[in-house]
């Protein structure tokens, strides 16, 4: 149980271009999920903390028009990176939190990005 | 003060040891710990969920959590090279799970 479907895996993209990447929950109800990047050898970064049916939460630095966060229902999240840049090439991960604030985080396979 | 601390490591132990992988937190209020095991270029994994003081053991891995010390500890019993990865620790609350940034441990043949 509790798995998690991210896509697409792997995305090229030129400079300019818009992106979307897909995360759902597949076998229970997500009411938080949170979104994350990576880069090389470097820890999770928290992007935004997204509830369904309300407006995303951005941390501090990640900017909410460059990253457009999308809960439209209790089992799909959307991330769309707006007019890439090659400094926004990285490994983004979704992940989903099942039932209440105690349970465990369920991530996607992650979505590795290269905006040429 | 990261509100979740971890050794980088990365930290090396021959095959067939026990790992000892050790992590700090400082929000009191955290219910839930948990820890996750990275691959290169792959999303963590979920192994261990802890919520209450002590031992939880899930076939080679025990988790340990001691509250008054804010401190949770992953066992990693019979250590294989398939482990060699970044264990990453956990602490929840309402509507937040921070992440320590991992420690990489390699099990040498």
């Amino acid at each position: 149980g509790a798995v998690v479907s991210q896509h697409p895996s792997r995305v090229i993209c030129k400079s300019g271009t818009s992106v979307k990447i897909e995360c759902r929950s597949l076998d229970f109800q997500a009411t938080t999920m949170f979104w994350y990047r990576q880069f090389p050898k470097q820890s999770l970064m928290l992007m935004a903390t997204s509830n369904e049916g309300s407006k995303a939460t951005y941390e501090q630095g990640v900017e909410k028009d460059k990253f457009l966060i999308n809960h439209a229902s209790l089992t799909l999240s959307t991330l769309t990176v707006t007019s890439a840049h090659p400094e926004d090439s990285s490994f983004y991960i979704c992940s989903a939190r099942e039932g209440t604030d105690n349970s465990p985080l369920h991530f996607g396979n992650g979505t590795r990005l290269t905006v040429t | 003060q990261k509100e979740v601390e971890q050794n980088s490591g990365p930290l090396s132990v021959p095959e067939g040891a026990i790992a000892s992988l050790n992590c700090t937190y400082s929000d009191r209020g955290s219910q839930s710990f948990f820890w996750y095991r990275q691959y290169s270029g792959k999303s963590p994994e979920l192994i261990m969920s802890i919520y209450s003081n002590g031992d939880k053991e899930d076939g080679r891995f025990t988790a340990q959590l001691n509250k008054a010390s804010q401190y949770v500890s992953l066992l990693i019993r019979d250590s294989q090279p398939s482990d060699s990865a970044t264990y990453l620790c956990a602490g929840g609350g309402y509507q937040k799970v921070t992440f320590g940034t991992g420690t990489k441990l390699q099990v040498i043949p």
